[in-house]
């Protein structure tokens, strides 16, 4: 089993609509949980960040974290065609050293 | 402007070849990483070091080798001992003050 699971996708979605993207993770002593938006060819950019359980929101964009589930979720309100991107999930003990989950590629279709 | 930059873009290496994938900063962080990106496997740490002189392996580090002789450079090696090289490598780094990583535009690595 992996550490940090994440769906792949790809998911495909119009214009406007909400993204939803999740991750789970089995190890219970991780406490920081960062989101990276990657474009092809690039290299991942941090979107977002959260320490412990609870909510975030920064714009369009929400992270929650439920950690008596093992759950991290990525909201993208409003989305649009500059949002097409892959999302990747990361976690850590110690925010020293991060473990990814694969990533899910994200289209918002015009 | 600050930031990572990794050279070349694309590489390419014959088999039986050894070959260095450059990465520099010029943020003053004090960590750096190395990270490989396959299709469908997310990122996987090759080797990552927190300070100058000192560089602990990843979960993937057989077949790779690295040196921190200077705080703003981190080369990456890739020797023929890798029997599967060929992808997306990525660098990284980290202040310990600052949340997450910063990444370079990473190395496309084939063999021909």
């Amino acid at each position: 089993q992996k550490e940090v699971e994440q769906d792949p996708g790809p998911l495909s979605v119009p214009e406007g609509a909400i993204v939803s993207l999740n991750c789970t993770y089995s190890n219970s002593a991780f406490q920081y949980f960062m989101w990276y938006r990657q474009y092809s060819r690039k290299g991942p950019e941090l979107l977002m960040y959260t320490y412990s359980s609870g909510n975030k929101e920064d714009g369009r964009f929400t992270a929650q974290v439920d950690k008596s589930s093992k759950y991290i979720s990525l909201f993208i309100r409003d989305s649009q065609p500059s949002d097409s991107a892959t999302y990747l999930c990361a976690m850590s003990e110690d925010d020293y050293k991060l473990s990814f989950g694969a990533g899910t590629t994200v289209t918002v279709r015009a | 402007d600050g930031g990572i930059t990794q050279s070349p873009k694309y590489l390419f290496r014959k088999e039986g070849q050894n070959v260095t994938l450059s990465c520099e900063q010029n943020l003053n962080h004090d960590a750096m990483y190395w990270y490989r990106q396959d299709p469908g496997q997310g990122l996987r740490l090759i080797y990552y070091s927190q300070i100058v002189n000192d560089f602990q392996k990843g979960d993937i580090a057989e077949g790779y080798s690295v040196s921190r002789e200077k705080k703003e450079s981190f080369p990456l090696t890739v020797t023929s001992a890798q029997k599967n090289p060929t992808a997306f490598y990525l660098c990284a780094s980290r202040r310990a003050s600052e949340w997450g990583y910063t990444f370079g535009s990473g190395t496309r690595l084939t063999v021909v």
